[in-house]
This record gives structure tokens, sequence and C-alpha cells, in this order.
């Protein structure tokens, strides 16, 4: 399996609500990532975790909550939105953390609708 | 603070011409640069990087420390290669943050 899957495809939700995105590898791999891409603009990193151990938040809201269970797997939950987080988010992993030889493999990404 | 710029939004060729996605980086220490593409409907994938000095799908990159560049370069661009293409540097003070440009949307007309 040299993929990274992500789930849902699509999520909307309310700015009540409380949701999860699912991203998941099985290639290996010792650092997950979590980006945010609004349209038509870059990705920017948000989250990155290196053998399970939160290494970088770069600053993002405290409605974001990253979530590393094993090396396989990575969460992002969701509450309390505002729609200005609408937006793709995108998963990523590679080998290690810090290792410029290492490629970063995307995940499809999760569109986020918030209402 | 490192910083990665693409200066055209888009870029129109003929199948066949040659074509060239600009970077320019700003970063104190040693860079690592990468070429990302990201086809219609696909997900974001890499093309090459410096470090390597390889060509994949005809296109190449050099790394021009003097001018802080890190032109892709194409010399007969294929319809195919229509994607958007992404700029980033592999770098930070005390991490390796993958930082992108604002990306190039390269079409190539038949």
């Amino acid at each position: 399996d040299t993929e990274v899957t992500q789930t849902p495809k699509h999520l909307v939700m309310g700015m009540t609500n409380k949701k999860s995105l699912k991203c998941e590898q099985h290639m290996g791999h010792r650092a997950m990532y979590w980006y945010k891409q609004k349209a038509k603009k870059p990705p920017e990193l948000m989250f990155v975790y290196s053998y399970e151990k939160l290494s970088i938040n770069e600053s993002v809201p405290s409605r974001f909550s990253p979530e590393c269970p094993n090396s396989s797997l990575l969460n992002l939950h969701l509450h309390a939105l505002q729609p200005e987080d609408s937006a793709l988010y995108l998963c990523a992993s590679s080998l290690f953390y810090l290792s410029s030889t290492d490629t970063q493999y995307f995940g499809p990404g999760t569109r986020l609708t918030v209402l | 603070a490192q910083r990665v710029t693409q200066p055209e939004k888009l870029l129109s060729v003929f199948k066949g011409a040659p074509v060239e996605l600009k970077c320019n980086y700003s970063y104190s220490g040693s860079p690592e640069l990468f070429w990302y593409v990201q086809y219609s409907r696909q997900r974001l994938q890499l093309l090459l990087r410096h470090i390597s000095r390889e060509s994949i799908k005809g296109f190449t990159a050099d790394l021009n420390k003097g001018e802080t560049s890190f032109h892709l370069k194409k010399p007969f661009a294929q319809e195919e290669d229509s994607a958007m293409y992404y700029c980033a540097l592999l770098g930070g003070t005390s991490y390796g943050k993958l930082t992108f440009g604002q990306g190039t949307i390269l079409t190539v007309h038949p």
C-alpha cells in the first residue's frame, strides 16, 4: 500500500457540530502532517507529528485538535468551526521528519464546508 | 523567514514549445527545493527535488544559489503537462517546514 488515504472526501458541518477527519498510511512512515488549502492557494502547514508525538503546531486555533493514535493513523478533530475554516484539508506523510531526502506523500484531501 | 515566490499565476504555451516556470526563494540557510504538481482532480505529488538532480517527465530544475532561483524547465511541452505547479522550500530554524509558493497554472494548448 503506497498511498495516503483520507476520509471523508467531503464534509459539511454547522458551526456547533463536532466532527473528525481521518488520515491513514501503511507505508511505515513515522512523520505525518496536516495542511489546509484554500481555493487556488498553496497548502499551509498546520501540524506535524513525528513518532506519534506532536512536533509542530503552526499557531492553529484550538478548535482544531489533532490526534495520532498510532503510527498509521492521524485524526483532526473539529469543533465550533467558523465559515472561514472551509477549505481542503490535506494529510501527508514521510518516512521521517526533518529529512530532506524524504518525499512527502499527500492524500487526496477532505473538502470541508462550514455553514 | 523563508519565502518562495512564483511570479506567474498563469502560463500558457503551445504543444512542442519550451516552457519555463519561475521560482525564486528567500532563505538564510542552505535550502532544499522541490517542485510539486497537481493535475486536475488528482492529489498533490512530488515532481522533482534539486538534491536528486533528476529529470522527471522531461522536466529539469537547477538550483542557482547566486540568483536564489529554482526554475522548472521542459524543452517541449505536452498537453498532459497542463496542471498546477508549486515550488516548495524545506527549511526552518529548528524544524523542516515545507513552504509552498503561490503556484503557477500551466496550460499547454494543442
